[in-house]
């Protein structure tokens, strides 16, 4: 079955404590990006990846790393987590079109992050 | 900078009524545009997209979309709502050559059966 999966799906930590949220994909595609959802803000995103090796920020990365060092995995890491990063967080995947342009975007099920 | 707004927070309706949620965005070049959907406590799915062509899209689930570039507006519409459409639905755009894509702030849709 085609999808993204993330773990892990609940994750309560404290300050400081760095974390990795894991992210993979198995429908071989290019992109890859993480966001975070909040009440009243929608989605934003972190961080995207157009290929392996190629990152880039979105409108809110600061506090925030990736890397693709292989296709399939975009892993999201929290070097000193703190409580504004308490979130709702999704990675999606998507295929490129011509021209490098997303076609569509899978998401996965959802990380829900509590940082005290 | 893009937005994409969501005038309507929160959508109430009764079944068989029809639909229309407003989504403008604000960046004046090519743009790709996406309704998304997410019922409570699931992850979001895609709906409908628009790449160029016909401006009418239609989507899964008899969603459709109108993109009308003049007023920078891609509405999300449907004729006969279910009770089964209580979701939150997100309008999200991208440049047409680039991986930022911008959601707006969501619309929650309440149907009453």
């Amino acid at each position: 079955e085609a999808q993204v999966t993330q773990n892990p799906r609940y994750l309560i930590t404290v300050t400081g404590k760095k974390l990795t949220v894991t992210c993979s994909q198995n429908m071989n595609h290019e992109y890859m990006s993480w966001y975070r959802q909040d009440p009243g803000l929608g989605l934003r995103q972190i961080y995207y990846s157009m290929n392996v090796e190629v990152t880039d920020k979105g409108d809110v990365p600061e506090g925030y790393k990736v890397s693709r060092k292989e296709k399939r995995n975009f892993p999201l890491i929290l070097e000193s987590p703190s409580p504004n990063q308490t979130s709702l967080y999704f990675c999606a995947s998507s295929s490129l079109g011509g021209d490098a342009i997303p076609y569509g975007y899978t998401f996965g099920s959802g990380t829900r992050l509590t940082v005290v | 900078a893009q937005s994409v707004s969501q005038h309507n927070h929160h959508v109430i309706l009764s079944e068989a009524a029809s639909l229309e949620l407003g989504c403008n965005y604000s960046y004046g070049g090519t743009v790709n545009l996406f309704w998304y959907v997410q019922y409570p406590g699931q992850h979001l799915q895609l709906l409908l997209k628009y790449f160029s062509g016909d401006p009418l899209v239609k989507g899964i689930k008899g969603f459709e979309a109108e993109f009308i570039k003049s007023k920078f507006s891609f509405n999300l519409r449907k004729p006969s709502v279910q009770w089964s459409d209580t979701a939150e639905y997100f309008c999200a755009v991208s440049e047409h050559q680039g991986g930022k894509l911008i959601f707006g702030q969501g619309t929650e849709l309440s149907v009453k059966p």
